[in-house]
């Protein structure tokens, strides 16, 4: 299976700021990336897929980058609505996880 | 309006039958390329993903887990269902039912708030 890690583990952040999640496979897994935000008491939420695609609905301050191995998360002016848990998931294969990031307000 | 939800038994003992229901509407599983998919998540820690099935009845499982795994869904298209014998407190999780459509077998583009199970004599 694929393994995934994600960096940092938590994220402190204040509104307006822009930040940057890193995701990483352990072999490639071309541009099939997906990223989902999650917060308490909240269905889980589809940000984007094969690695930059964003999903309906989801504001245009979230992007995704990379292909290969290496991926980011970039969310640009912050809002408070925005802080929270992200997770990367691959879609190449049977789907795997990464362990997720804390986005903590500062 | 995409909803799902989860429910089961809250809590069992070890070595038993976990058996978990998806309702869901504003959708239907019989349409083309229509994927509902299980994942857990046990508390404070990340996301595992068990199982789906899709529209056409075929069934995919985690390898690690698929001797104790089973996925099926209802005639009417409408509920998803697992079943994973021999638990032990190392299921003990919460237990997500997610829908795959537009971006994909695995891109889980809905999802249900989860069902808490508790595995304990």
């Amino acid at each position: 299976d694929v393994q995934m890690t994600q960096s940092p583990y938590n994220l402190a952040a204040s509104p307006g700021e822009s930040v940057s999640i890193n995701c990483k496979a352990s072999k490639s897994i071309s541009k099939y990336l997906a990223w989902y935000q999650q917060k308490p008491g909240k269905a889980n939420k589809l940000l984007i897929y094969d690695g930059s695609t964003l999903q309906s609905g989801i504001p245009s301050r979230f992007s995704g980058s990379g292909s290969g191995t290496d991926f980011t998360l970039t969310i640009r002016s912050l809002e408070p609505e925005d802080f929270g848990l992200y997770y990367c998931q691959q879609h190449n294969e049977y789907p795997t996880f990464g362990g997720g990031t804390k986005l903590e307000l500062k | 309006q995409v909803t799902l939800k989860e429910s089961g038994p809250g809590m069992l003992q070890p070595s038993k039958t976990l058996s978990l229901t998806c309702s869901f509407s504003g959708f239907s599983l019989s349409t083309s390329g229509m994927v509902v998919s299980w994942i857990r998540q046990p508390s404070g820690k990340s996301l595992e993903w068990l199982a789906a099935i899709d529209w056409d009845g075929d069934k995919y499982y985690n390898p690690s887990l698929k001797s104790r795994l089973t996925v099926s869904k209802d005639t009417s298209n409408t509920q998803v269902f697992l079943k994973i014998t021999s638990v032990d407190i190392a299921d003990t999780a919460t237990y997500y039912c997610a829908r795959s459509y537009y971006s994909g077998t695995y891109v889980m583009d809905a999802w249900g708030q989860g069902a808490s199970v508790t595995v304990s004599s």
